[in-house]
């Protein structure tokens, strides 16, 4: 068990459809991460939040929104979702967000597109 | 900008082999090296890193090290096991700033009674 929690564990839905995803990190770590794994895309990393701010974007997509609140748990929001939405959606926390920090990843939210 | 390139797999070995998956990185600076593991239905867990040249991270029977001079971090272990059946991940992290950590594609390991 990493600490890290993620909700829901599995997510079905339709196109055109919005959702959030939640995470909350270990405790006392201030930066969250948030991944796609995809089969034909692997593993891509969308945005990095520390201590509540945006730190890193990646791949995200603008129909894809992030935020970090106060408590520190984190919500990944998707909206006017596709069928290649679907996918492995994976929080990560570390102690403070530098690049030597080891990232502990939550069990992941599967989400299907229908 | 930063990558990382790791050998295709899937690798299927029979138990107690001896285990090789190659990486490679391109970075600027002198980033720190991870390699992460995946095992069926899981998220990706730490299984060791090295954060300078030279370095040498073990855990759990693998090991891997810093080369600086040809840039690589190849995993390796001695002997491996069915329970080490997962997927492999390296990946970097850039020194200085809030930058993000880049991983590889990973690496499918099968090991086979």
């Amino acid at each position: 068990d990493s600490g890290v929690t993620q909700t829901p564990k599995h997510l079905i839905t339709a196109t055109g459809q919005r959702v959030t995803l939640r995470c909350s990190p270990r405790s006392g770590d201030l930066s969250v991460y948030w991944y796609q794994q995809s089969l034909d895309q692997g593993l891509q990393f969308l945005i990095q939040y520390y201590n509540g701010e945006e730190r890193a974007k990646g791949n995200i997509l603008e129909r894809f929104s992030a935020q970090q609140f106060p408590d520190l748990h984190s919500e990944l929001n998707l909206s006017s979702l596709e069928l290649g939405d679907s996918a492995l959606y994976f929080c990560a926390s570390s102690l403070s967000g530098g690049n030597s920090d080891t990232q502990y990843f939550g069990p992941g939210t599967r989400l299907t597109v229908l | 900008g930063d990558s990382v390139t790791q050998m295709e797999g899937p690798v299927t070995l029979s138990e107690e082999a001896f285990l090789t998956i190659n990486c490679t990185y391109t970075a600027t600076g002198y980033p720190s090296l991870f390699w992460y593991v995946q095992y069926p239905g899981e998220g990706l867990q730490l299984l060791l890193k090295a954060t300078k040249a030279d370095d040498k991270g073990s855990n759990k029977g693998f090991e891997a090290t810093y080369r600086k001079e040809t840039t690589s971090f190849h995993l390796e272990k001695g002997s491996v096991q069915v329970s080490d059946s997962a997927v492999y991940f390296c990946a970097l992290g850039s020194r200085g700033g809030y930058q993000k950590v880049t991983f590889g594609t990973g690496t499918k390991l099968q090991v086979i009674p």
